[in-house]
């Protein structure tokens, strides 16, 4: 079990330009889950899944926001478009069905310039 | 919706003194979850101790313990002989039966003083 892993931990970018970040759940855990936090406040949802399939997504998500999780195993979440408001930590989170071993990553810290 | 409110921004304590962090939650729901998680400067969330609604019993783990008032929709923790360790932000967070989302509150930062 090497816990979640979360890939850069860093990206910087000009505003405009299209980002991607990847999430590798702990090996066992179908639900894979997707959070946004923003300076001086707690996590946001933004979406999650269970296995391959998106089940819900929050209105946060905006169009130019979309993730993917192709065979259930890594998850991708990309960002077309930046602007300085998608500045934030996006965090992924995993666990087996319900709460069991709900897990975080160190998450992505995006800034755009 | 719910929502969950921390009233402390930040607090401080000194080294192997006890410190009590608030959370107020709000929902309609009768079955649910809290949890009071860790984040360092490291930017992991740690879980620290997760309380059962149902459970009248509250929930202790170590250092930490919680004061859980269903009622009152009050869920506060308390940290015992802090260390140094302890210094970060603090987050409640209220999930619901069904364990799809976490709502979290704002947070509190705690530092703990030499």
């Amino acid at each position: 079990d090497t816990g979640v892993s979360q890939d850069p931990r860093h990206k910087i970018t000009k505003r405009g330009q299209n980002v991607t970040f990847r999430c590798d759940p702990i090996s066992e855990h179908n639900r894979l889950y997707w959070y946004r936090q923003t300076l001086g406040q707690g996590p946001e949802f933004l979406t999650y899944f269970q296995n391959e399939a998106q089940l819900e997504k929050s209105r946060l998500l905006s169009d130019r926001f979309s993730a993917e999780r192709p065979k259930g195993s890594f998850s991708t979440l990309e960002i077309q478009r930046t602007e300085q408001g998608d500045s934030a930590m996006y965090l992924c989170a995993s666990s087996r069905q319900g709460l069991w071993g709900y897990t975080f990553g160190s998450g992505t810290r995006l800034t755009v310039v | 919706a719910q929502t969950v409110t921390q009233s402390q921004p930040e607090m401080s304590v000194q080294e192997a003194e006890t410190v009590t962090l608030s959370c107020t939650y709000d929902t309609s729901e009768n079955n649910y979850y809290l949890f009071w998680y860790k984040q360092p400067p490291s930017r992991q969330m740690i879980l620290v101790i997760r309380q059962e609604a149902y459970k009248q019993q509250n929930a202790t783990e170590n250092r930490f313990s919680v004061n859980f008032q269903k009622a009152a929709k009050s869920f506060s923790l308390k940290i015992s002989d802090s260390q140094l360790g302890d210094t970060a932000m603090y987050f409640c967070a209220f999930i619901d039966n069904y364990g799809q989302n976490f709502v979290f509150g704002p947070g509190t930062r705690l530092s703990v003083l030499p």
